[in-house]
């Protein structure tokens, strides 16, 4: 059965601070890695990596993966009171039936405080 | 349409009635999921379906839970005879064959 852990489960900072969000998976036929962030109900997608160590970018924020270790990080510059939510991290499994199946981790809480 | 929409966005009902979700994927997106998300717990896949086709329902809950999907397009997720453990908010995604998943607003059940 595939599974994600997301690190911390929660996180509180300061404007300004950077922060790291950890994510492991296990994954039988491992296709994609996806960061979604998640405010009220609708989980709003942040990135889709496929590629070991290619960074992919988005203002201040930005992920990398690493396939060989099997982790994801979701690293944000400068935070803002606006970054508070819930970040989810999910794995596709590329595998017969169950092709794009999103299998999610608990998510990380992340407080920014002015 | 621009988004993925979801309707109702609030339903509350009474243990034991059925009740009908829908969910309207964005324009030309093949695939189609639906989710749940339970107070305090992640979200849990229930049923995928590719066209009107699902060849993943291995997440519903149990036989009270059916979907379908028409013309490639709407579908619908049916709860029947509602359980009090079935409250949560029910999300639905769509993608363009193996791309990134878009939900919607999702809908909140609430079983009294």
């Amino acid at each position: 059965e595939d599974k994600v852990v997301q690190s911390p489960l929660s996180l509180v900072v300061h404007e300004g601070d950077t922060v790291t969000l950890n994510c492991s998976y296990e994954v039988t036929n491992f296709r994609s890695l996806l960061w979604y962030k998640q405010e009220k109900k609708a989980p709003t997608f942040l990135f889709m990596l496929t590629s070991s160590g290619i960074e992919k970018k988005s203002g201040r924020l930005s992920s990398i993966l690493d396939k060989k270790e099997l982790f994801s990080i979701l690293n944000i510059t400068a935070t803002q009171t606006g970054d508070s939510a819930v970040y989810l991290c999910a794995v596709t499994n590329a595998g017969g039936t169950s092709y794009g199946k999103l299998t999610f981790g608990q998510g990380t809480i992340l407080t920014v405080h002015p | 349409g621009a988004g993925v929409s979801q309707s109702p966005s609030n339903k509350v009902t009474e243990k034991g009635k059925d009740v009908e979700l829908r969910c309207d994927p964005i324009s030309g997106h093949t695939a189609l999921y639906w989710y749940r998300q339970s107070l305090g717990q992640g979200l849990e896949f229930l049923i995928y379906f590719q066209g009107n086709s699902a060849p993943d329902k291995s997440g519903l809950p149990s036989d009270r839970f059916s979907a379908e999907r028409t013309g490639g397009s709407v579908s619908t997720l049916t709860i029947q005879r509602t359980q009090q453990e079935d409250s949560a908010v029910y999300l639905c995604a769509s993608s363009l064959g193996g791309t990134s998943q878009y939900f919607g607003p999702g809908t909140r059940l609430t079983v009294l």
